[in-house]
């Protein structure tokens, strides 16, 4: 039972490019979670998706970034024409449920996303 | 608002005991966590307390939270050379929301 897979780990994009990053939750997990980090701070909550919906997004940036869970496939966390404040590590989490809060949830290894 | 406030380092001899702070805002928490993050890995949940539980005990690992002064820590005894890493307190605020300290990166000195 493989864990959260993000990839790529490591990602460089140019100023104005695009960034795509991928999670693929653990198997049975229908709840996925994404997180920022920038360099010597917590992470930050960006958005909440179950399958097909997106249940809370208050923590994403209003232009440039999108989220989305389809019913088959990765979860992917789309960053438009990506500046260099959004160089981070992004973290995805997954859950079966979030009742118990994050009890239950398991990290991916996060991709760090260079822009230059 | 709400934070999370946490020291940037921590260094211990080996196998001494580690002891990282941890203080917080929001009283209404339910639960509080203890996460590690080892270099260029993920985040792996160590414990966790509910908030209405004092202390709560795992092999190496003590937590204790003190409720009135928002405070938790977590306790590693006989520290080794595999506990270094960045160790992150974060409260949970809402069923899927965390907010997280800035991590304390624990130093082992030999």
């Amino acid at each position: 039972n493989a864990g959260v897979m993000q990839n790529p780990r490591h990602l460089v994009r140019r100023r104005g490019q695009e960034a795509r990053l991928r999670c693929s939750p653990m198997k049975g997990h229908s709840h996925v979670y994404w997180y920022r980090q920038l360099p010597e701070e917590g992470l930050k909550f960006m958005v909440y998706l179950q399958k097909e919906n997106i249940i809370d997004e208050s923590g994403m940036p209003k232009e440039r970034f999108s989220a989305e869970f389809p019913k088959e496939g990765p979860s992917i966390l789309r960053i438009q024409q990506v500046v260099r404040g959004d160089s981070a590590a992004y973290f995805c989490a997954s859950s079966s449920s979030p009742r118990r809060g994050f009890a239950e949830a398991f990290f991916g290894q996060g991709t760090r996303l260079t822009v230059v | 608002g709400e934070d999370v406030e946490q020291s940037l380092f921590l260094s211990v001899r080996e196998g001494d005991s580690s002891v990282i702070n941890c203080t917080y805002t929001d009283s209404s928490s339910t639960y509080l966590y203890w996460y590690k993050q080892e270099p260029g890995a993920g985040l792996q949940l160590l414990t966790y307390i509910f908030s209405n539980m004092d202390m709560k005990q795992d092999q190496r690992l003590t937590v204790l939270l003190n409720k009135k002064d928002k405070h938790l820590s977590l306790r590693i005894a006989d520290t080794q050379t595999g506990d270094s890493a960045i160790y992150f307190c974060a409260e949970r605020v809402s069923n899927y929301q965390l907010i997280w300290g800035a991590g304390t990166k624990l130093i082992i000195k030999p």
